[in-house]
């Protein structure tokens, strides 16, 4: 049980185009959704979380209109990278929080995104 | 402000070789803590938790951590390393609040010699 997917696995786009990253909980409900952001050889950084039926909180120095987050059912969240530049090349991970379950998530398999 | 430290960012055994990953955090209260383990190119997996109770958390894989709230520690163990075990090793800390968002350490990249 308790799993998380995140679609595509892997995705190439050219700079100035958008791509939407999609993660879904597959067999439980998900109030709050994390989307996090990995560089090469480095920790998760969090980048927003987003709550079913409301607007995402964003962290400090991420972009809410450059990264547009939407999740409009319990089972879905959805990234979308707009106008994408090379530096927003990076690995991008959901987690998914069970509804009233506290600090326990569970993790998409992740995003590899390269904009060329 | 709460953190998570890993002081060790790559740590070499030998397969077969007991191992020893550590984790410091600050919190101000009592801490939800987690160890997760990242393969190359995947996502997080679970390999224990603590949340309360007994101090001795025993997870997937034969790993086992153990919560010392003197030390501000939740070290991250196993008694024989299997080659399959080389991976990167995240501890995390809940940093509270009704959203439960997860603060990270660095990471240990973990190496297993034949």
């Amino acid at each position: 049980g308790a799993v998380v997917s995140q679609h595509p696995s892997w995705v190439i786009c050219k700079s100035g185009t958008s791509v939407k990253i999609e993660c879904r909980s597959l067999d439980f409900q998900a109030t709050t959704m994390f989307w996090y952001r990995q560089f090469p050889k480095q920790s998760l950084m969090l980048m927003a979380t987003s709550n079913e039926g409301s607007k995402a909180t964003y962290e400090q120095g991420v972009e809410k209109d450059k990264f547009l987050i939407n999740h409009a059912s319990l089972t879905l969240s959805t990234l979308t990278v707009t106008s994408a530049h090379p530096e927003d090349s990076s690995f991008y991970i959901c987690s998914a929080r069970e509804t009233g379950v506290t600090h326990e998530q569970y993790f998409g398999p992740g995003t590899r995104l390269t904009v060329t | 402000a709460q953190s998570v430290t890993q002081p060790d960012i790559h740590i070499t055994v030998s397969e077969g070789a007991s191992l020893e990953l550590r984790c410091n955090y600050s919190y101000g209260a009592t801490p939800y803590l987690f160890w997760y383990v990242q393969s190359p190119g995947q996502g997080l997996q679970l390999l224990l938790k603590y949340f309360s109770g007994d101090t001795l958390v025993q997870g997937i894989k034969g790993f086992e951590a153990e919560f010392k709230r003197s030390q501000s520690s939740f070290n991250l163990r196993k008694p024989s390393v299997h080659w399959s075990d080389a991976a990167e090793y995240f501890c995390a800390v809940g940093a509270g609040g009704s959203q439960g968002n997860l603060i990270f350490g660095k990471g240990t990249k973990l190496s297993v010699k034949p």
